[in-house]
């Protein structure tokens, strides 16, 4: 099946350092997603990215749509302590796909 | 917020119970869906529902048991479950089109303890 390399696995940073997070697959993705999961609460969007090459940012958080279609990444700039959380990235095969793949997170701790 | 609840947040049962999970969800969305959640691992889907009608089931054992009477409502009926099937289970919802899926929405989950 389709798999996701999602990483790092988890971060520690200082309070006000920018982050970087990936996902790769060997397979072509035509959606990618990113979500923040926070203790004790399900995932919640983030962003949403539809073609190759697409940068969207939503606030202090810019993604980008890799143009072999095959990674995402994500980046935070000026990190604060409500970052905390574990970032999923999803992919989306194609069209009439209804099953989106996971990868595994990365857990991001922000020191005050 | 996100227009999709869970209830309850978190339950504990032996192995002999049977329980249900209920999921509502506020969103006009025309699919629900069940993942679990388990440790250092992806979300596993397990169910989907699109109109009602069980359009995906991941090879998931008979011990879990969906039900999906409306677009709105969506259950997940427990019986006999083992130790390892402890993990937090999520529901989710989105509005499934012709071209492609669109994004989930996640409701915060029930964390299910198996003893």
């Amino acid at each position: 099946g389709q798999q996701l390399n999602q990483s790092p696995q988890s971060m520690f940073i200082q309070e006000g350092e920018d982050v970087s997070m990936n996902c790769t697959s060997s397979s072509i993705f035509n959606t990618w997603l990113w979500y923040k999961q926070e203790p004790g609460e399900g995932p919640v969007l983030l962003i949403a990215l539809y073609k190759a090459g697409e940068l969207t940012s939503n606030g202090r958080l810019t993604a980008q749509f890799g143009i072999t279609r095959k990674d995402s990444f994500l980046n935070i700039s000026a990190s604060i302590p409500s970052d905390v959380g574990i970032y999923f990235c999803a992919g989306l095969s194609g069209a009439g796909s209804y099953q989106l793949t996971f990868g595994k997170g990365t857990k991001l701790s922000v020191i005050p | 917020e996100t227009g999709v609840t869970q209830t309850p947040r978190h339950l504990v049962m032996g192995m002999t119970n049977k329980k249900s999970l209920k999921c509502e969800q506020h969103l006009g969305h025309n699919a629900m869906y069940w993942y679990k959640q388990s440790a250092k691992k992806p979300l596993e889907l397990m169910f989907v529902y699109n109109f009602k009608e069980q359009t995906e089931n991941n090879s998931v054992p008979s011990r879990f048991s969906p039900e999906c009477p409306n677009s709105s409502h969506l259950f997940l009926h427990l019986h006999t479950l083992q130790p390892e099937d402890s993990a937090l289970y999520l529901c989710a919802s989105s509005q499934q089109n012709r071209v492609q899926n669109e994004k989930l929405f996640f409701g915060s989950g029930t964390q299910l303890s198996v003893l």
